[in-house]
């Protein structure tokens, strides 16, 4: 099972709003609604940011947003913070119970 | 409070052997799927196997497949991965995970480190 594909890096300025793609097939991103977004600071476990495509859990703030068309999710991050800056991971389900992540974005808030 | 503890992690020989743990609480671990997923140094993300809440229904990430079992026990509420075999290549930070459909929460890691 091959990663899904994503930017390695997305910067932007303070305030300003950044879009992270996810790019997969039609056995993953294309084929379910099961497409979730992780947030992960440098030494610390990954947070769900987003779950279903678009959905967000209690607490995350709602500058997060996430979409998807055909095999590409999207994840946007408006009123970008400094807290923002960290890597962000997509994930999908595949098949069986499997899943797949993407590669990884490193977003930088200049 | 919902929380995932893993432990276990340790520095070990190429072809060796290791068993991680993963202690759950605050939810009922029966009901729900775990999986495994582990991080090597300064890369992403990479799936590495789950179990159904039952214990019966495995999977295992290709990579791994054949030298890491994934196994459960509700009565204890803890997870486990039991590596074999271990490669270079599965030194990283190991972290369990609850599923529905989507991961939430993340333990906080525990780091295997292979090496000679």
């Amino acid at each position: 099972q091959s990663a899904l594909t994503q930017p390695a890096s997305v910067s932007g300025s303070p305030g300003q709003s950044i879009t992270i793609s996810c790019t997969g097939t039609s056995s993953d991103v294309g084929g379910y609604n099961y497409v979730s977004w992780y947030q992960q600071h440098p030494g610390k476990a990954p947070k769900l940011m987003i779950y279903d495509v678009s959905n967000r859990p209690s607490g995350v703030s709602n500058r997060f947003s996430g979409s998807k068309s055909g095999n590409t999710a999207s994840l946007t991050i408006s009123g970008l913070q400094a807290d923002d800056e960290a890597d962000y991971y997509c994930n999908s389900y595949t098949s069986s119970w499997t899943y797949v992540f993407g590669t990884g974005t490193k977003v930088t808030v200049l | 409070q919902v929380q995932l503890v893993e432990s276990g992690g340790d520095v070990v020989q190429p072809g060796r052997s290791l068993r991680l743990s993963c202690a759950a609480s605050g939810f009922t671990f029966s009901s729900y799927a775990m999986h495994w997923v582990r991080q090597a140094p300064g890369k992403g993300l990479e799936w590495v196997a789950v179990i159904l809440y039952d214990g019966i229904n495995k999977y295992h990430a290709d990579p791994v497949k054949g030298r890491f079992t994934i196994s459960r026990d509700n009565s204890k509420n803890t997870l486990y991965l039991q590596m074999n075999s271990l490669r270079v290549e599965d030194t990283g930070v190991y972290y369990c995970a609850r599923e529905r459909e989507w991961f939430d929460p993340w333990g906080q890691g525990t780091l295997v480190t292979v090496s000679s």
